[in-house]
C-alpha cells in the first residue's frame, strides 16, 4: 500500500511568489489534514478535509493560504503571495475514519523556504 | 484549546543508557496520546501510543506512561542505540469528537556511540 505522498519535497521561492504544494493521501482515506512546522516550534494543525469538504480550517494563518481537494482525492495547498514567515515544513496526513486516530499517517513533508 | 508542553528540547545520551521525554497537556478531554519519531528528511512515524483508559504500555525497548490526574505522559527508551537518534514528538487528540493532533515542540535525541 502506498503511503501519503507529498510533492515537492523541497521548494525555494522568493518573497511574493506563489507556491503550490500537493498531497496524495492513502487510497480510501476520506480524511486529509495539513500541518506545518515552523523551525524550532511544534507541528501545528492547519486544516482538515472530509472527502472534498473543508471540515475545519481554523489553523490556516491568513487568506494567503488556499487549500483545495477537488473530487476528494489529492489536495493542494497554495500560498500566494509567499512571505518570509511562511518558511517551514508542511506535512500532510490522512486517516480512514473521522474522529478516530486509527490509521492516521503522515507524509514526508514539503520543506518550503521563502527568501 | 489543547496545549501540549514537551521537555527537554534536546537530550544527549550514551549508547545503552535510558532516555526519558516528558509531556504535559491541558485539556482533560484528550484521550489519545501518540508519540512520533522523525528522522531527518523523513515523515513523522508513530512509534507507540496510549489511550486514557491505560496507565502504561510497552513495546520492546519503548514504553509510555500516562498520569491522567496530573495530565502528563512520558516516553521511556531503554538500552538506547545510535539509530534511536531522531526528533521525537508527543501529541494529544480527543477521539470521538476531534480529529486534530496537538503536538509538543519536539525533542532532539542524540545517542552517542
Amino acid at each position: 500500500e502506498a503511503g501519503v505522498t507529498q510533492f515537492p519535497s523541497h521548494s525555494v521561492i522568493e518573497k511574493g511568489q506563489t507556491v503550490t504544494l500537493r498531497c496524495d493521501p492513502i487510497s480510501g482515506h476520506d480524511n486529509l489534514y495539513w500541518y506545518r512546522r515552523v523551525m524550532g516550534k511544534e507541528i501545528k494543525f492547519l486544516l482538515h478535509f472530509v472527502k472534498e469538504s473543508k471540515q475545519d480550517e481554523s489553523g490556516m494563518p491568513n487568506n494567503r493560504f488556499l487549500a483545495e481537494r477537488t473530487g476528494g482525492t489529492y489536495s493542494t495547498l497554495k500560498v500566494q503571495p509567499a512571505e518570509l514567515e511562511d518558511s517551514g515544513v508542511y506535512f500532510c496526513a490522512s486517516s480512514p475514519t473521522t474522529g478516530m486516530a486509527y490509521g492516521y499517517t503522515f507524509g514526508s513533508g514539503t520543506r518550503l523556504t521563502v527568501v | 484549546g489543547e496545549n501540549v508542553e514537551q521537555h527537554p528540547s534536546t537530550l544527549s545520551v550514551q549508547e545503552g543508557d535510558s532516555a526519558v521525554i516528558k509531556c504535559t497537556y491541558s485539556d482533560s478531554a484528550s484521550n489519545y496520546f501518540p508519540w512520533y519519531k522523525q528522522e531527518l528528511g523523513k515523515r513523522p512515524q508513530l512509534i507507540i501510543d496510549i489511550r486514557s483508559n491505560v496507565g502504561e504500555k510497552k513495546d520492546q525497548r519503548i514504553a509510555v506512561t500516562l498520569n491522567k490526574t496530573a495530565k502528563h505522559f512520558s516516553l521511556h527508551i531503554t538500552e538506547t542505540q545510535p539509530e534511536d537518534s531522531a526528533v521525537y514528538f508527543c501529541a494529544a487528540l480527543t477521539e470521538g469528537s476531534n480529529y486534530k493532533l496537538t503536538f509538543g515542540k519536539g525533542t532532539l535525541l542524540t545517542v552517542n556511540p
